[in-house]
This record gives C-alpha cells, sequence and structure tokens, in this order.
C-alpha cells in the first residue's frame, strides 16, 4: 500500500510571500505512461476539497497561475508564487497510481502569520 | 456546470447501516470517462477514499479493504445518483463523508468535482 506524508503540517504564511509545501509517497508514482499519478486539493475553511493540480503539474480548470505542482517517482511539491489571504485551508496530496485505490497526504494546514 | 448534491441523515445509532445518497446534475452516471467515488473525513481530518462506482459497458464496484465486508455503493440509472450503504456502523465512523467525480477523458483529470458533505455521527 502507498504511504503519503506530506510537510510541513502547518505553514504560516505572509500575502505577497511564496509558500511551499512538500509531499513524499512511499512507491513510485511515475506511471509508465510518464504520467505520475499525483493530485493536489486544497479544502478552504468550511468548504468540501477542490481540485488544484492533477497529475503533478496540471493545474485544474480555474486555478490561478500562482499555483504550481513538480516533481517526480516520490517527491513532489507544490509552490504557491505569492500566497493571498484566500489560500488559507488544509492542502492534501493524494496518489492516484494505485487507482481505484486512492491515498491522501495527512494535510498542511496553511494559516497567515 | 456538474453539481453532485448529497442527501442523507445525520445521525445513525450503532450496529445500524448509514445510507447516502448522491444526485449528479449536468452530467450522466454511465459516463464512460467517470467514476464515482465515496470518500469520508475523520473528526481529526483525514481523508479516506472508501469506494466508486464506474461504467466501462458494464458497471463495476472497487471497495476499500477497511470496509469491503460492510459496504455497498449502487447506481440508480433513472434517477442519475450514486447510493452509499455502510451496515454495522461503529462511532468510529463518525465522519464528514463526500461523493466525488473522477474524470479521465483522453487522459487522468483528478476529482474535480465533489459533493457538499454530509456529516454523519454514530451515536446512541
Amino acid at each position: 500500500d502507498f504511504v503519503m506524508t506530506q510537510s510541513p503540517l502547518s505553514l504560516p504564511v505572509t500575502p505577497g510571500e511564496p509558500a511551499s509545501i512538500s509531499c513524499r509517497s512511499s512507491q513510485s508514482l511515475l506511471h509508465s505512461d510518464g504520467y505520475n499519478y499525483l493530485d493536489w486539493y486544497l479544502q478552504k475553511p468550511g468548504q468540501s476539497p477542490q481540485l488544484l493540480i492533477s497529475l503533478g503539474s496540471n493545474r485544474a480548470s480555474g486555478v490561478p497561475d500562482r499555483f504550481s505542482g513538480s516533481g517526480s517517482g516520490t517527491d513532489f511539491t507544490l509552490k504557491i508564487s505569492r500566497v493571498e489571504a484566500e489560500d488559507v485551508g488544509i492542502y492534501y496530496c493524494m496518489q492516484a497510481l494505485q487507482s481505484p485505490r486512492l491515498t491522501f497526504g495527512p494535510g498542511t494546514k496553511v494559516g497567515i502569520k | 456546470q456538474v453539481q453532485l448534491r448529497q442527501s442523507g441523515p445525520g445521525l445513525v445509532k450503532p450496529s445500524q447501516t448509514l445510507s447516502l445518497t448522491c444526485v449528479i446534475t449536468g452530467d450522466s452516471v454511465s459516463y464512460n470517462n467517470a467514476a464515482w467515488n465515496w470518500i469520508r473525513q475523520s473528526p481529526s481530518g483525514g481523508l479516506e477514499w472508501l469506494g466508486r462506482a464506474n461504467y466501462r459497458s458494464k458497471w463495476y464496484f472497487d471497495y476499500a479493504v477497511s470496509v469491503k465486508s460492510r459496504i455497498t455503493i449502487d447506481v440508480d440509472t433513472s434517477k442519475n445518483h450514486v447510493s452509499l450503504k455502510l451496515n454495522s456502523v461503529t462511532p468510529e465512523d463518525t465522519a464528514v463523508y463526500y461523493c466525488a467525480r473522477v474524470r479521465a477523458d483522453a487522459y487522468y483529470k483528478g476529482m474535480d468535482v465533489w459533493g457538499q458533505g454530509t456529516t454523519v455521527t454514530v451515536s446512541s
């Protein structure tokens, strides 16, 4: 089974500054088709999770370009180039290589300093 | 615009069956390039995939090992909805339950639509 870890688990940020979250998988998420099956989701306070990034680096429709995903194999990073107040919430990574059995990371809580 | 609207009781007694429904608008439950998933979020915040319904010329149902003996996911194509039943519940099943669509047209596109969530408490 896949185990997903994230760091940090809590991240105070300053609006206008960059931020970065790391996600690590216990096994490679690189499929034979060349894609990494790693998603990023943001759960804003009081809301359902929403898709930010799929396949490691593909921004979902409507997601601002200040969000970017990178990485391959077992190590991935979500970067926010300039944090805005509306970006607060919990960020989860999720592996989809073992689909249909999906596994989420523990989440990183992002809040304003 | 695709929307998932969940319904079901918020309180279930221990040993009874949790039943939730997810009505799909703006898409078809039988769409070949989508899978309809149930996920829950524990009070501590962790997200757990429970199972899915998937149509590829016929229906396929997949379940998490942790709940496989207790879970049933079903589809009603006439009502365009997917349902979740979890029997023999205990307080450990207390969680927010979500339905969500995974889309994979030409390629995998992630879990792009989520229901609003249903808070279910298991208590006598």
